[in-house]
C-alpha cells in the first residue's frame, strides 16, 4: 500500500489553464505538506497543514491555493496556469506538527508540464 | 538566496570505495540537518539526520559529519554499493522548525559502478 500517493502523475496542460493535484495520505497523520522541485532541482516548501488548519504559506502566487477536506487528503488547484508553473510537485506528511524531517514521509511526485 | 547548497551535482564511484557528499549553509539558525536519498520517479526518502549538538552520526554504511563553523556538513558512504546510486538531498531545519518546514539543497546524483 502506497503511504502517500498522489494523483495524477504526469501532467501536460496549456497555458491559462486551471488544474488539480490530489493527494491523499494513509497513515493517519496529522501534517501534510506540498513541496515543489523547481527547473534547478531544489525542493521547496509552499504549504504545510495541520489538521486541516494552515500553518505554512509560503511566498507563492495566490494561483495556488491547497484544499484540505480533512486530513487525510491536501490537494494543490492551480488556476492560471504559467510556463514557469512547470515542475515536480511532492506531497507528504508527517505525524508530527513540527517534525525533525525523519519523520516526513514523500508521495511519488506529481511532473506537470505547462506548455 | 539558496540558504542550503549543494555544489557538485554529480559524482561517480567505484564499487567499494567511498562516496563522499558535501553540502553547505548559511543560516546559523539551522538546528538540525538531514540527508533524503531519491530514486528515479519516487519521492525523497529519509537517510540519516544530525542535531547541530553533534558532530558525527553514524548509521550503518552511512555516516553525517557536521562542521559547524565551516557551515558544512557531508555524508560518507562506505563502502559504496551499485543500490546507492540514486539522487541525495542536503536538508536543513531551523530551531523554532517553522511548522515543519525543510530547507533543501539542489541534491548531487550519486552513480556507483560495478
Amino acid at each position: 500500500d502506497t503511504a502517500v500517493s498522489q494523483t495524477p502523475k504526469y501532467l501536460v496542460t496549456q497555458m491559462g489553464n486551471d488544474k488539480s493535484i490530489k493527494c491523499e495520505q494513509n497513515l493517519g497523520h496529522d501534517t501534510m505538506y506540498w513541496y515543489k522541485q523547481d527547473s534547478k532541482k531544489f525542493l521547496k516548501i509552499m504549504f504545510s497543514y495541520n489538521n486541516k488548519e494552515l500553518i505554512i504559506n509560503e511566498t507563492v502566487p495566490n494561483r495556488f491555493s491547497p484544499k484540505s477536506p480533512d486530513k487525510a487528503h491536501l490537494n494543490l488547484h492551480i488556476n492560471s496556469l504559467e510556463l514557469g508553473d512547470s515542475a515536480v510537485y511532492f506531497c507528504a506528511s508527517s505525524q508530527e506538527k513540527g517534525p525533525r524531517g525523519n519523520t516526513i514521509y514523500f508521495g511519488e511526485g506529481s511532473w506537470l508540464t505547462v506548455v | 538566496d539558496q540558504q542550503v547548497k549543494q555544489n557538485s551535482p554529480s559524482l561517480s564511484v567505484q564499487e567499494g570505495r567511498i562516496s563522499i557528499l558535501n553540502c553547505d549553509y548559511t543560516n546559523s539558525m539551522f538546528d538540525y540537518f538531514l540527508w533524503y536519498k531519491k530514486y528515479p520517479a519516487e519521492g525523497p526518502t529519509f537517510l540519516i539526520s544530525i542535531s547541530s549538538i553533534k558532530d558525527k552520526n553514524e548509521d550503518g554504511r552511512f555516516t553525517v559529519f557536521l562542521n559547524k563553523s565551516a557551515k558544512h556538513l557531508s555524508l560518507h558512504i562506505v563502502p559504496s554499493q551499485p543500490g546507492d546510486s540514486a539522487v541525495y538531498f542536503c536538508a536543513a531545519s531551523l530551531i523554532y522548525n517553522q511548522g515543519g518546514k525543510l530547507i533543501f539543497g539542489q541534491g548531487t546524483e550519486l552513480s556507483v559502478k560495478p
